[in-house]
Order: C-alpha cells, then structure tokens, then sequence
C-alpha cells in the first residue's frame, strides 16, 4: 500500500539556520508533491507544489526539491525564525487525491 | 482566511449520536473534500465531491456519509458514534478536481469533534 515518511516527528532548530525535512514515499508514483504547514488546531495551508518533471522550487526563504529515482523530497526553510515553528506536512497526488504524510513539528529555538 | 468554512467549530455528543457537520467552499470551487486528522492517524483522506457528484473515496467508514448540494455546499454526516471517531475534520476546496489535476486544495479551519 502507498506510505509516505516524514523522517521525523519533532525537529528543533536554532534561529537563523537552515531547517531541512525529508518526505519519503513507497508504492507510489505521484505527479506532483505539495508541501503545507500547519498551526495547532488550525487548517493546513498550502506552500509549495512540485511537479514530478521538476528537481526544483523556490519561494522566498522556502526550497523544495523532488527526486522520484530515490521517491523523496526534501523541505528547506532558510534563516528559520521562531515564526516559522509549525508543523509541515509532506502531500502526493496524481490519480488518486491528495495524501497526507503526518508531519514533522519544527521549533526554532531564538 | 482560506475562504472554505466550517460549522460548527466544537461539538460534544454522546456515544450512539449523530451529527451533521457543515462546509461552505471557496467561492467557485467545485470540489470538496472531507480529511479526519487524529493524533495517531495524521490527516486521512475521506472523500471528495465534484460538482455534486462523489469524485473519489478514501477511508470512510460505513457509518458515515456526505454529499455536495447544488449551491456547492457540503455536509459530513456522522453516525452511531464511537469514542475513536473524537478527531478535527477538515472541509477542503479547489477550483477543479484538485490533486488529480495538480491544483492545491484550501482548508477550512476545521471541526472539533469529542464524543464522550
């Protein structure tokens, strides 16, 4: 069955750094890969989607890349500031909707 | 503000008890889509409409049900329930079918449902 891994429930970082999360999938073949964040007892909300003929995407201090040989994308927040403490979540579409990996809880640490 | 709402916000009920819960989309959009999100389950996949007819099914249980009225509007229906079914639901919305075409989707900010 598909699954998508998040590599980590909790990662604390110092402010300033560049924070890096990993979205593993198996059994899948996904046309795009879309990240979201998400506040506590809030909806998701969307960031950023890569298509599977894309390596790469870029928003402001946010990078996404998309390496369907290893069937994994990586999440960069650089100069992390506690404002970007949330967690993130990993989704994968293509003929099916979107799926959810459960997240992985950044806290940038001032 | 995504756009998409959700009613109520908080509900308690009882074991055995139904519940209706309610989402208005973006405007324009055509799909909705229903997610359970549990601490031990993350954000499940539920079940989507388009323009008033089911698009796609995911993990829901027999005892619920939902549909997509003509005004695009759409309701969860919850039944018989159990203390396992005490989670946050999320409304979502796009402007197409969504993941199958590549869109985002637009959450609402969802609702908290605790059975007691």
């Amino acid at each position: 069955s598909q699954k998508i891994e998040q590599n980590s429930e909790a990662l604390n970082i110092q402010e300033g750094k560049t924070a890096t999360l990993t979205c593993n999938y198996t059994n899948y073949s996904p046309a795009y890969l879309q990240w979201y964040r998400q506040d506590p007892g809030r909806g998701p909300v969307f960031l950023l989607l890569i298509r599977e003929n894309e390596k790469e995407k870029r928003k402001e201090r946010l990078k996404v890349t998309f390496d369907t040989t290893l069937k994994q994308s990586l999440f960069h927040i650089t100069a992390s500031q506690p404002a970007d403490s949330a967690t993130y979540l990993c989704a994968l579409s293509g003929n099916t909707p979107l799926v959810f990996g459960k997240g992985t809880r950044l806290s940038v640490i001032a | 503000d995504s756009g998409v709402t959700q009613t109520p916000k908080h509900l308690i009920t009882a074991t055995g008890q139904r519940v209706t819960l309610r989402c208005s989309p973006r405007s324009g959009d055509l799909s909705v889509y229903w997610y359970q999100q549990s601490l031990d389950q993350g954000l499940q996949f539920l079940i989507q409409y388009y323009n008033g007819e089911e698009r796609a099914k995911g993990n829901i249980l027999e005892r619920f049900s939902a549909q997509q009225f003509p005004d695009l509007h759409s309701e969860l229906n919850l039944s018989s329930l159990e203390l396992g079914d005490s989670a946050l639901y999320f409304c979502a919305s796009s402007p197409g079918q969504g993941a199958l075409s590549g869109n985002t989707i637009y959450f609402g900010e969802g609702s908290w449902l605790t059975v007691v």
